[in-house]
């Protein structure tokens, strides 16, 4: 199992990003993905998770209306869209297939 | 949403010791949806239980978990230098999922 994210960076306040999350080594589309992010020198925060047809999502309370999670199986990936950023959006987002394969993360700083 | 209580804090233990991490959550949590994950400083978490009780693949035994309802441990019955590390309780039976504040286990 590899789960690669991509897509993160520096972003002013109130900008955008795209984070990827490239998937391989089983069988993508039978999967709830999920992103987790943390905050530097903090704990663990659910994001967003979509279940595997892409019919269903659920988002964090902080996120919704700002973020989009979407997934395109037929290319093995899954997508974080992000407006409206804040400082509290600083974090390193993981890729998480179900409950057990985390990928390395990337790191998102939102500041001017 | 499920809020998860860990406790202590920090624990701070010598290898060969036993370290007992407990998780309080604030509602049951359905079929025992709660996995505990171990992230040591610049890595990813790992998970080493999942259904309160299972060992992830590749988890020594010494690792444990138990619990049921709204009240979960985590046991390592002798810790090893690899051993000390953050540790986290996490349950996945409601969306949003929702993560403990973490325990962190250091060498006394």
């Amino acid at each position: 199992v590899q789960l690669v994210e991509s897509g993160g960076g520096l972003v002013p306040p109130g900008g955008s990003l795209r984070l990827s999350c490239a998937a391989s080594g089983f069988t993508f589309p039978t999967y709830w993905m999920t992103w987790v992010r943390q905050a530097p020198g903090k704990g663990l925060d659910f994001v967003a998770n979509i279940k595997p047809d892409g019919s269903d999502k659920y988002y964090v309370d902080s996120v919704k209306g700002r973020f989009t999670i979407s997934r395109d199986n037929a290319k093995n990936s899954l997508y974080l869209q992000m407006h409206s950023l804040g400082a509290e959006d600083t974090a390193i987002y993981y890729c998480v297939r179900g409950v057990s394969d985390w990928g390395q993360g990337t790191l998102v700083t939102v500041s001017s | 949403e499920i809020v998860l209580t860990q406790s202590p804090g920090t624990l701070s233990l010598s290898p060969g010791e036993r370290a007992t991490l407990s998780c309080r959550a604030s509602q049951s949590v359905g079929s025992n949806y709660l996995a505990w994950l171990q992230q040591k400083p610049g890595q990813a978490p790992r998970l080493l239980i999942y259904v309160a009780s299972s060992r992830a693949t590749g988890i020594p035994d010494r690792f444990s978990g138990s619990g049921s309802g709204t009240d979960f441990t985590l046991t390592i019955s002798r810790l090893e230098p690899d051993d000390f590390a953050v540790y986290y309780c996490h349950q996945y039976f409601t969306s949003p999922w929702t993560f403990g504040q973490g325990t962190k286990v250091e060498i006394k």
